[in-house]
């Protein structure tokens, strides 16, 4: 079936370095692709995200860049904070009539202070 | 504007019990999910719904039921509740659930199955 696989599982730097994550998807029809952080105990968020008539999309310290030919995209932090340590999660939209999200496993980050 | 709210936060069942856990969403979205997170798992599909009156099967559905009988309500129903559905359940909504729409998902409920 359609799947995303996300690296690395877990990620670990020094604050004011920069982190990046990247996702790879199956299914090549895919054109929608969020980013989610979620801290310990509370909910998903979205943070960012990018449709495939665009390769890069940059909001302050976070950009995602996408490459549909090799179909994977990847998120970038830079300037990193310890409020940034968090486990995120990339989707990508399955192309049938449900439109769901198929979630990568998900990047434990964190930023020594 | 709440946003997806779920109900309970917290619950713990018995082997064999049943319940219902409820989504709740004032956003006037059309389309609405349950997942489960284990641990290491990210976020499974267990079934989604497009519009009201409709239910579809996600990735994990064995041992749920879901209904719709209400635009902003989404019910997740545990008929006989197994150790193995221990988990925390997220409810998320998308307004058309078309593609480039994002899901905005509920606080979750934690769920433990002795």
């Amino acid at each position: 079936g359609e799947n995303v696989e996300q690296h690395p599982s877990t990620l670990s730097v020094q604050e004011g370095d920069s982190a990046v994550i990247k996702c790879t998807y199956s299914d090549s029809a895919s054109n929608y692709f969020p980013w989610y952080k979620q801290e310990l105990g509370k909910r998903p968020q979205l943070i960012i995200d990018i449709r495939s008539n665009v390769g890069e999309k940059k909001d302050q310290r976070i950009a995602v860049t996408l490459n549909k030919t090799a179909k994977h995209f990847s998120l970038h932090i830079t300037e990193t904070q310890p409020e940034d340590s968090a486990v995120y999660f990339c989707a990508a939209t399955l192309m049938d009539s449900s439109y769901k999200l198929i979630f990568g496993s998900g990047t434990r980050l964190l930023v020594r202070p | 504007n709440a946003g997806v709210t779920q109900t309970p936060k917290f619950r713990v069942l018995k082997t064999g019990q049943s319940m219902t856990l409820l989504c709740a969403q004032d956003m006037n979205h059309e389309y609405m999910y349950w997942y489960r997170q284990d641990p290491g798992m990210g976020l499974r599909l267990i079934h989604y719904s497009v519009g009201e009156g409709t239910t579809a099967k996600g990735e994990v559905p064995d041992g749920y039921n879901v209904s719709r009988l209400k635009k902003q309500n989404f019910l997740l129903g545990l008929e006989s509740a197994a150790p193995s559905q221990t988990s925390v359940y997220f409810c998320a909504s998308s307004y058309t659930g078309g593609a480039n729409q994002p899901q905005h998902f509920g606080d979750g409920t934690r769920l433990s199955i002795l």
